[in-house]
């Protein structure tokens, strides 16, 4: 059975860092892209990141370019999300999904999720 | 960057009724369309991707349609844990954006 846990998540000023971190389990973690993507507080899905399954190729959304770096170990079954120069408007809960196969496609595994406040 | 944008953003309805959920594409995604459902508290989970393929274990009453730039979500015959809210996602390139959602009510 598939199996993504997020964590890291917790309570940081505006401009501090935290890295979230996705632990795999339940699949070959090295050959799926992977991506992280992010809900506010009752707002809806914002995606903002999309790793290859070597970590050679990644993607982010504007809202986070230049501020956050993905990465992963496909040793250890591990992608991070490294979060700088963080803003209040970061707030969220932050989910580590699972491409349903190679190639172009949407999320069929995600975790539960961690949730990241950014207040002063 | 390819906007997603769903239609209505709320709409009720009742068991047993027929919905249908629209996403347009600001440009031609092709056939790289997902829809997924988010209940409250909960994970998203997927639905339908290459707009139409229903993801494993999906009741056949979901249904997915459209091409191009103009998708629709079709519920035939909503049942109580239907009710939710609905994202459309493109996923062909980066940005993998996401519709704003669709919550349907009872």
């Amino acid at each position: 059975e598939v199996h993504l846990v997020e964590s890291g998540g917790g309570l940081v000023q505006p401009g501090g860092s935290l890295t979230l971190s996705c632990a795999a389990s339940g699949f070959i973690f090295s050959v799926y892209e992977m991506g992280w993507v992010r809900q506010a507080p009752g707002k809806g899905l914002e995606w903002i990141s999309y790793i290859g399954h070597d970590g050679g190729t990644t993607f982010y959304a504007d809202s986070v370019r230049g501020r956050f770096t993905v990465s992963r170990d496909n040793v250890k079954d591990v992608m991070s999300l490294q979060m700088n120069n963080l803003r209040v408007e970061d707030t969220a809960v932050y989910y580590c999904a699972r491409d349903l196969h190679g190639g172009a496609t949407p999320f069929d595994s995600w975790g539960q999720g961690t949730l990241v406040t950014v207040s002063s | 960057d390819i906007q997603m944008t769903q239609s209505p953003a709320s709409l009720s309805a009742s068991v047993g009724d027929t919905i249908s959920i629209t996403c347009r594409a600001s440009q031609d995604i092709g056939r790289y369309l997902a829809w997924y459902q988010q209940k409250p508290a909960k994970v998203p989970t997927l639905l339908i991707y290459n707009v139409s393929t229903l993801y494993a274990g999906v009741p056949s009453r979901f249904s997915g349609s459209g091409s191009a730039t103009d998708f629709t979500l079709t519920i035939t015959g909503l049942q109580p844990e239907d009710f939710a809210t609905y994202y459309c996602q493109r996923y062909s390139s980066a940005p993998r954006t996401f519709g704003q959602g669709t919550k349907v009510e009872i």
